[in-house]
């Protein structure tokens, strides 16, 4: 089974379109966050949300919106696409408290904005 | 081999020989780290995570050293194997008053050689 899956795991489209993620955790974890890879493997958190509540939410584009309909999913959309979103996004949960902090990551979705 | 993290991000060793991959992390209230793994078309997977209240802790042909008077952490694997070859990335927490945020290093290139 898999713990967090992410769809589609390819995304190529045009400048100005608007386009979603989705983020599904079949983990029972508290915490899920995004988190944007550029081309030189440079991982940087952009959300996470706790319990459906963005807890941090980092310097990112207003154009960039996460949506959790309930506590296993987090979708992020992005309005007005533009050639700097290109990227892949990872989507990943956690369950914070107990004597690890680790994260799972899902398997990565790639933008590519053309 | 051993890589000096920022400054080197591609190592390559030969099967059976230690690697020893270096991060330095930039904040000092920092107290807990994780290393991770990323294979190539996959997300980052959990390998061994340290509290800053210890030194060093080991898993299977992995060890974890901090030094915390420089802010300095590594990841040695043991006899490494071809199936070792990936991007590595340590991750160091910070404890916001929104929650436990993440930050991740540039990552390091491990090619091992057959």
């Amino acid at each position: 089974d898999t713990a967090v899956s992410q769809t589609p795991k390819y995304l190529v489209t045009q400048m100005g379109n608007d386009k979603s993620i989705k983020c599904e955790q079949n983990l029972g974890h508290d915490t899920m966050y995004w988190y944007k890879q550029d081309s030189k493997k440079f991982l940087k958190i952009m959300f996470s949300y706790n319990n459906k509540e963005l807890i941090i939410n980092e310097t990112v584009p207003n154009r960039f919106s996460p949506k959790s309909p309930d506590k296993a999913h987090l979708n992020l959309h992005i309005n007005s696409l533009e050639l700097g979103d290109s990227a892949v996004y990872f989507c990943a949960s956690s369950n914070p408290g107990g004597r690890s902090y680790e994260q799972y990551f899902g398997p990565g979705t790639r933008l590519t904005v053309t | 081999g051993e890589s000096v993290g920022l400054h080197l991000p591609t190592l390559s060793v030969q099967e059976g020989d230690n690697s020893i991959i270096n991060c330095a992390y930039s904040n000092s209230a920092s107290d807990y780290f994780i290393w991770y793994k990323q294979e190539s078309g996959k997300g980052p997977q959990f390998i061994i995570d340290i509290r800053s209240n210890m030194d060093k802790r080991q898993g299977q042909r992995v060890t974890v050293l901090l030094n915390k008077t420089v802010k300095h952490l590594s990841l040695q694997i043991a006899a490494t194997q071809p199936g070792d070859s990936a991007v590595y990335f340590c991750a160091e927490m910070r404890r916001m008053n929104t929650g436990n945020q993440f930050y991740f290093g540039t990552g390091t290139s491990l090619t091992v050689i057959p």
